[in-house]
């Protein structure tokens, strides 16, 4: 009865490196979610997966920005060339059919880009 | 496209009652209800359909306003663990989800 795990919990990354920040979704969950939280704010969505396929990707804030779930479990976020602005807490997200329905979390990952 | 929520911030005591309100310029189809302490993930706590079913987990009410596209969270005989940060949240066009502005509710003895 494992829930969401992220990993790294926490990232601290020079400006301009790259990183890449993974995401377990509960086994069996169809549906997965990537926001963006920044301090004080609501999580924004960057992008949504149906299993194995990148269904939304509108939230991506850039072109740095890349997600994939290649075997519709596991996904990764990947930032390249990580800037300040991007310095925010990543969710992840899964639910069990459709993106409508109930979203179990992970415990977010926080990137610091210094 | 993202949904707008009041209070900002509310302070009770413990006991005391409170709502939030959540409003939309979009349609909205459902709408979630989560609540986030500090330094932790979102946890959710309903979901309203449009049509008027609801579910949820814990003993706190909502309603739903399809044509006034607004949704509120009632919390009753607050407690000092439902402190926290409220979010609703309603799925959009596409596959995307928006969360509200948020309601930070502090409940104190």
């Amino acid at each position: 009865g494992a829930g969401v795990s992220q990993s790294p919990r926490y990232k601290v990354a020079k400006r301009g490196q790259d990183v890449a920040l993974r995401c377990d979704p509960i086994s069996g969950h169809v549906s997965l979610f990537w926001y963006q939280q920044a301090l004080g704010q609501g999580p924004e969505f960057l992008t949504y997966f149906q299993n194995e396929a990148q269904l939304d990707k509108s939230g991506l804030p850039s072109d740095r920005f890349f997600a994939e779930r290649p075997e519709g479990s596991v996904s990764t976020l990947k930032i390249q060339r990580t800037q300040q602005e991007d310095s925010a807490v990543y969710l992840c997200a899964s639910s069990l059919g459709s993106g409508g329905n109930e979203q179990f979390f992970g415990p977010g990952t926080r990137l610091t880009v210094l | 496209q993202q949904p707008v929520q009041s209070p900002q911030a509310v302070i009770l005591r413990e006991g005391e009652d409170a709502v939030i309100n959540c409003s939309s310029s979009k349609a909205l189809y459902s709408v979630h209800w989560y609540r986030q302490k500090h330094g932790e993930a979102p946890v959710f706590l309903m979901i309203l359909l449009k049509g008027g079913e609801q579910k949820g987990h814990e003993k706190i009410s909502a309603s739903f306003n399809e044509k006034k596209q607004q949704s509120s969270l009632y919390l009753t005989a607050s407690q000092l663990s439902y402190s926290g940060t409220y979010f609703c949240g309603t799925p959009a066009a596409g596959n995307q989800f928006y969360f509200g502005t948020g309601t930070s509710l502090t409940v104190i003895p």
